[in-house]
């Protein structure tokens, strides 16, 4: 069974501060992949990144960052000098890999972590 | 837009009656999927289709839920005999699937649901 844990239910930093979600996961499959969905207070999920399990490479894009570490079964979110506008819920999510297709591909997801950015 | 749509946004009802929720989903994609979110909690899986074919449903899709598409474009998603504990945000999401590539999946804006 697949499980995926974000400890931290609500975070608040003061604006330009750097911020860290954690998030852990739990799966059988030896190839998977990896998610963060970012969920503003409209509601809509916005697609953030996606990890293959076999590429550990950290990523960086803009102000986010990623960190995967396959020996703690971690993928964490780094944003660095947050923004109000960053304020939202963002989870973290997990998949099977499948093959050639089949499989359902369906997403596993975490509580959830509500970011508040204080201007 | 060209990005996934749901339809109604809101939806009120009284425990007992019957509301039909539609997904349009990415023109070209040929998965959609549904989940289901309760406050304070991740999405859920409730069932998927590729193109028309419904291939899986979770545990958690009771009998009083049925969903269809049945063009193999949008679709819809049914709950009969509604209670109290349906009330949750009902989001559709599409993605494209081919061959061994693997895409997103990109969600609409969701139906809230509340049973009174």
């Amino acid at each position: 069974a697949q499980k995926v844990t974000q400890a931290q239910t609500e975070i608040s930093v003061v604006e330009k501060e750097d911020v860290t979600l954690d998030c852990v996961y739990e799966t059988r499959d030896t190839t998977y992949y990896l998610f963060w969905y970012k969920q503003p207070p409209s509601g809509e999920l916005v697609f953030l990144i996606r990890r293959n399990s076999f590429d550990e490479q950290n990523e960086i894009s803009g102000r986010y960052s990623w960190n995967f570490q396959k020996s703690t079964s971690s993928f964490n979110f780094t944003i660095t000098a947050s923004q109000v506008v960053d304020s939202a819920v963002y989870f973290c999510a997990l998949s099977e890999a499948g093959y050639s297709g089949a499989g359902s591909y369906q997403l596993t997801f975490g509580k959830g972590t509500k970011l508040s950015v204080i201007p | 837009d060209t990005g996934v749509s749901q339809d109604p946004r809101h939806k009120i009802t009284k425990r007992g009656q019957n509301v039909t929720f539609r997904c349009d989903p990415i023109s070209e994609h040929n998965r959609l999927y549904w989940y289901r979110q309760t406050l304070g909690q991740g999405p859920e899986f409730l069932t998927y289709f590729q193109n028309e074919a419904q291939l899986e449903k979770s545990r958690l899709l009771s009998d009083r839920f049925s969903a269809e598409r049945p063009k193999g474009s949008f679709s819809t998603l049914e709950i009969q005999r509604t209670e109290q504990g349906d009330s949750a945000m009902y989001l559709c999401a599409s993605s494209l699937i081919s061959g061994s590539s693997y895409n997103e999946q990109f969600f609409g804006p969701g139906t809230r649901l509340t049973v009174l």
